[in-house]
């Protein structure tokens, strides 16, 4: 099974900086890998997900991820973050068999005005 | 746009009473979910359910855990006799297919005194 780790537990960062949020994950056989976010109060909702084909990969809300075989790492990146993008960021990964994600323990991204 | 329903959004049990969590996946997936995230903890893989019979489970879900698919729309999560340490928000989730993405639902948060 994979394991996933998120380095940061919580990312401070000013409206309009750009951010990083890190993900690493144990396994680079046959993975798939998931960007979720979790506004407060709500469920989680997908930001972008790696299956095959393009490492760089876009989702919702201006957010892209790279995934990097070699360095076992798919980082979430935005390039001008927003007040509304104040949330808890999960980091998922699956493997061909199961496809059942392995979650990280989630990194808070708190935007300051 | 269709979505993956819980209830209750939150419920306070005593220690040893039973609980049921109940949640409504999105009405063409077949395939189902329960995760749980203790507080400040990872999200963590309870249960996998498909085709009316568990598909896969984790070393959490031990005998005190039941999921039951009653009719055809809900998917339940049982815990017999509810510990202090089964405290955590607990979310369901499906999916259409094997390899796509997991829908969530906003989670019942369960307390146990």
């Amino acid at each position: 099974a994979q394991s996933v780790t998120q380095l940061d537990s919580q990312v401070p960062v000013f409206e309009e900086a750009p951010v990083e949020l890190r993900c690493n994950y144990s396994s680079s056989v046959s993975v798939y890998l998931f960007w979720y976010v979790q506004y407060p109060n709500q469920g989680l909702q997908l930001l972008l997900k790696y299956l095959s084909g393009s490492t760089l990969v876009k989702g919702i809300n201006g957010f892209e991820a790279e995934f990097n075989k070699s360095q076992t790492s798919f980082h979430l990146r935005k390039p001008s973050v927003h007040i509304s993008d104040t949330a808890e960021y999960f980091c998922a990964a699956s493997n061909g068999g199961s496809y059942i994600p392995t979650f990280g323990r989630g990194t808070s991204l708190i935007v300051h005005p | 746009e269709p979505e993956v329903t819980q209830t209750p959004s939150h419920q306070v049990t005593q220690m040893g009473q039973e609980v049921i969590l109940r949640c409504v996946p999105i009405s063409n997936h077949l395939y189902f979910y329960w995760y749980r995230q203790i507080l400040g903890q990872k999200v963590e893989f309870l249960v996998s359910f498909y085709n009316n019979e568990i598909s896969e489970k984790s070393e959490i879900f031990d005998d005190q855990f039941s999921v039951e698919r009653p009719d055809g729309s809900n998917f339940t999560l049982k815990i017999r006799s509810t510990k202090l340490e089964d405290s955590a928000m607990y979310f369901c989730a499906s999916k259409r297919e094997n390899t796509g993405e997991l829908f969530f639902g906003e989670g019942s948060r369960l307390t146990v005194l």
